[in-house]
């Protein structure tokens, strides 16, 4: 059964400050994606990582992608309150099938703190 | 991005009733997803809706607890069958629309509650 996994699941961070979001997964897949979730509203694409070394940055956030060690990380650099909310990763296990079926990680509820 | 709305945007609901959600895409998409989100967990994707054949089902979702039609390639529906309060979630539809950029966009959300 395939998983993926975050860490941390709760992150509270001071304003300007730097830091990592983790998410490990346990199939091989070179489909991962981010997405944003605010409180009481639906999922906000982030990135679409397709390829090992892959790497994305909009803004304050950078994603990446090792498809070796099936992991992928999140870094908030110079983190300011807007960027409070929770960040799901999540992995196409079949992604040479093209099925679409993504399965998600736990979430990591971020808060920054001014 | 793909825009995309569902009906309605919250319930509230009987033990033993039925509940339809509409989810509409503002243009023609392959493939279109439903998810759950239990209040304070991540999402577990319910169901592939097919166009023109039956939806294909996850591991612990069946069609008769949430029987999923697919019309056209811009609308489906899911409904939630004989619900109980362990039903209470939001439900979301999903779509990828280029295949490829792979890129899925997800509906604002149906949040039920059942009493």
């Amino acid at each position: 059964e395939l998983k993926v996994e975050q860490n941390p699941l709760f992150l509270s961070m001071q304003e300007g400050k730097n830091y990592t979001i983790y998410c490990n997964y346990s199939t091989t897949s070179d489909r991962l994606y981010w997405y944003r979730q605010d409180p009481g509203k639906s999922l906000e694409s982030l990135f679409v990582l397709l390829s090992n070394g892959a790497v994305k940055q909009e803004g304050r956030l950078m994603a990446s992608l090792d498809t070796k060690a099936r992991l992928s990380t999140l870094h908030i650099t110079a983190a300011v309150h807007d960027l409070s909310a929770t960040y799901f990763c999540a992995v196409d296990p079949l992604s040479s099938s093209n099925t679409g079926k993504l399965i998600f990680g736990q979430g990591t509820t971020l808060q920054v703190k001014p | 991005s793909a825009v995309i709305s569902q009906k309605p945007s919250r319930d509230i609901c009987q033990r033993g009733t039925s509940l339809t959600i509409q989810c509409q895409v503002d243009s023609q998409v392959t493939m279109m997803f439903w998810y759950r989100q239990q209040p304070g967990q991540s999402l577990t994707l319910i169901a592939t809706a097919n166009q023109g054949s039956e939806a294909t089902y996850e591991s612990g979702f069946v069609i008769d607890k949430f029987p999923i039609s697919r019309p056209n390639l811009t609308f489906s529906t899911l409904t939630v069958s004989n619900m109980s309060p362990e039903d209470s979630s939001i439900y979301l539809c999903s779509v990828e629309r280029d295949y490829g950029a792979h890129e899925q966009f997800f509906g604002p959300g149906t949040r039920l509650t059942v009493l």
